[in-house]
């Protein structure tokens, strides 16, 4: 299996452009997590979606934050317009289990964005 | 909200113990104790998880004490590819079910 897949790995933009990161999880897992991490904060849940739905997007910051899940395999998370605040890793994780249980993350190796 | 509490720093001399510790004093009965490190630009990877019992895998033990207020994880052969931070997690309940939250680990610094 490849693992979960997150593109692009780096990302320059400047103030005001879109963002948009993309995630493949592994196949047959229903959940997906997007965190994002910065050395203020640390890692932080942002969304997790189960089986395609959001259940919790309390982590998102600001309506300028965006994710979508339109299939079992395939998640993006937007930002627009972005900022500088914005720079960080956003990394990406999926999960075999079912809710109840939480099963073991296996995160992407992330998306480093920085905002000009 | 991570819940737990870990030394923000330890360092271990390489091919001895590391022994990392936790504390989960407010953990509930059906709360698990998970372990996952973060090596330098890469995603955290999963290490081994636990309820009551201690755990064992390829990777390290888990050791819960018998109240499960607080836990160790033990490298028991440390080497250099072992230093990263490592985040002591417990899993959440109720309508939060499904996520796990990272405090800020603790940097283990193996040196040779």
């Amino acid at each position: 299996d490849a693992g979960v897949i997150q593109s692009p790995r780096h990302e320059v933009t400047e103030m005001g452009q879109e963002v948009t990161l993309r995630c493949k999880p592994i196949s047959g897992h229903n959940s997906l997590f997007w965190y994002r991490q910065t050395m203020m904060r640390g890692l932080e849940l942002l969304i997790y979606f189960n089986n395609n739905v959001p259940i919790d997007d309390s982590g998102m910051p600001e309506d300028r934050f965006s994710a979508k899940m339109p299939n079992a395999s395939f998640s993006t998370l937007k930002i627009q317009p972005s900022e500088p605040r914005d720079s960080a890793v956003y990394f990406c994780a999926s999960s075999g289990r079912q809710i109840p249980n939480t099963g073991e993350l296996f995160f992407g190796e992330g998306s480093r964005l920085t905002v000009l | 909200d991570a819940k737990t509490t870990q030394p923000t720093s330890m360092d271990c001399a390489e091919g001895r113990a590391a022994n990392l510790p936790c504390n989960h004093s407010t953990i509930s009965g059906n709360e698990y104790v998970y372990w996952y490190r973060q090596i330098h630009s890469q995603g955290p990877q999963y290490i081994i998880h636990g309820l009551k019992n201690n755990e064992t895998n390829e990777m390290a033990s888990l050791i819960i004490t018998e109240d499960r207020k607080s836990s160790t994880l033990i490298l028991p052969h440390a080497t250099l590819r072992d230093t990263a931070v490592y985040y002591c997690i417990v899993s959440l309940r109720g309508s939060t079910l499904g996520r796990l939250y990272f405090g800020r680990g603790t940097q283990l610094t193996v040196w040779p």
